[in-house]
């Protein structure tokens, strides 16, 4: 009964490689986010989806896309990976209530070598 | 853009003893968020306040919003290992388009 779930756990790739990261929400929310954690732990929004519209898009390179299929999901493809990228990345989802609060994923840790 | 403060970095404290985090803003937010991370997982909710001044508790957790809405405090009471993790604290705006700003978090470490 996982409310907000991401795939995969881990990824470890090469420098310039395309990967995607997926997530998942059964929580019936209408607003997804993307998260960096870097290696200090700070976490910083990258992008924000509600009912599958982007509405933040929080000055994130180009190489990231996020795509969203349907409210449930969110998925986030980089292109041409650097090693800057290497981080924590999580997902989180949020009901359209002013006052409803966000409920994070496991996250997925990018490894660039 | 909006901030948030959190210090220390790093907080030790012994087995049972109480602990005050605060978390501080240069601009107001219409809620504060205290949020845990354990290694390995995503942060989970801790305590949600909505009001200025509200003061709320959950288990030997109390936090309070301050009344400038600029900062807020988390207090863990009788503090037992488990307790251990990263604390952050965030700042949310009203609207459909909003989005947690986070503070940098506290890393507690529980000596038993």
């Amino acid at each position: 009964d996982t409310a907000v779930s991401q795939t995969p756990k881990y990824l470890v790739t090469q420098m310039g490689n395309d990967k995607s990261i997926k997530c998942e929400q059964n929580l019936g929310h209408d607003t997804m986010y993307w998260y960096k954690q870097d290696s200090k732990k700070f976490l910083k929004i990258m992008f924000s989806y509600n009912n599958k519209e982007l509405i933040i898009n929080e000055t994130v390179p180009n190489r990231f896309s996020p795509k969203s299929p349907d409210k449930a999901h969110l998925n986030l493809h980089i292109n041409s990976l650097e090693l800057g990228d290497s981080a924590v990345y999580f997902c989180a989802s949020r009901a359209s209530g002013s006052t409803d609060t966000q409920y994070f994923g496991p996250g997925t840790r990018l490894t660039v070598l | 853009g909006q901030q948030l403060n959190q210090s220390p970095q790093s907080m030790f404290i012994q087995e049972g003893e109480d602990v005050s985090m605060n978390c501080t803003s240069s601009s107001i937010f219409n809620t504060w968020l205290w949020y845990k991370q354990d290694p390995g997982e995503g942060p989970v909710l801790l305590i949600a306040l909505y009001k200025a001044g509200e003061l709320t508790s959950n288990g030997r957790l109390t936090a309070q919003f301050g009344i400038t809405r600029k900062d807020s405090f988390l207090n863990i009471s009788a503090s037992i290992p488990s307790d251990v993790g990263i604390y952050f604290c965030a700042g949310q705006l009203f609207g459909a388009n909003s989005k947690l700003t986070f503070g940098k978090g506290i890393t507690l470490s529980v000596r038993p």
